[in-house]
């Protein structure tokens, strides 16, 4: 079973277009995040949603728009793609919101790369 | 804010060295201190924790005990395996407000045969 899953592994893009990743989790956690990976393995936050409530919005570009139909879902929509947003992004879950205590669990990631 | 600090890569070692990573932190209060491993073209794993001062955490022979005075959870394996070769992030997860981890840039392990 998996945990955390996401779509698609790959995703290969023009700049300007728009683009979707989805992320959807198993464990019955009520946080969800997503985070990126850039070239050289560097990992940020970007967004977290409790409870399909955002909690966490980290200076990201209003290109970037997650949504979360359900706790259960995350998904990442991605307006206007440039060449800089190409990277690895990393959907994750815990089952608390704050306290420091909670392990968070990540999908497998999703490569996006902008040409 | 808070930040993590490891030490750079690639580490390279040859099969049964010991390990050792260093983890330096910064934060307020007493954050929860984990290790993750990323093994080439996979996503992240949860590789052990420590949630409060001198707790030691452990798993697959790795072990990392959270110091509070030097601010500090550094990894350690007594003997490497070849299959341990991946990236290893240090992350911490603050003591107050929302959570997010915060990670260290990545330390690439190479263990050759």
């Amino acid at each position: 079973d998996t945990a955390v899953s996401q779509t698609p592994k790959y995703l290969v893009t023009q700049m300007g277009n728009d683009k979707s990743i989805k992320c959807e989790q198993n464990l019955g956690h009520d946080t969800m995040y997503w985070y990126k990976q850039d070239s050289k393995k560097f990992l940020k936050i970007m967004f977290s949603y409790n409870n399909k409530e955002l909690i966490i919005n980290e200076t990201v570009p209003n290109r970037f728009s997650p949504k979360s139909p359900d706790k259960a879902h995350l998904n990442l929509h991605i307006n206007s793609l440039e060449l800089g947003d190409s990277a690895v992004y990393f959907c994750a879950s815990s089952q608390g919101t704050s306290g420091s205590t909670d392990t968070q669990y990540f999908g497998p990631g999703t490569r996006l790369t902008v040409l | 804010g808070n930040s993590v600090t490891q030490m750079e890569g690639p580490v390279t070692l040859s099969e049964e060295a010991f390990l050792t990573i260093n983890c330096t932190y910064t934060a307020t209060g007493y954050p929860s201190l984990f290790w993750y491993v990323q093994y080439p073209g996979e996503g992240l794993q949860l590789l052990l924790k420590a949630t409060k001062a001198d707790d030691k955490g452990s798993n697959k022979g790795f072990e990392a005990t959270y110091r509070k005075e030097t601010t500090s959870f550094h990894l350690e394996k007594g003997s490497v395996q070849v299959s341990d070769s991946a990236v290893y992030f240090c992350a911490l997860n603050g003591a107050t407000g929302f959570q997010k981890l915060v990670f260290g840039t990545g330390t690439r392990l190479l263990v050759s045969p």
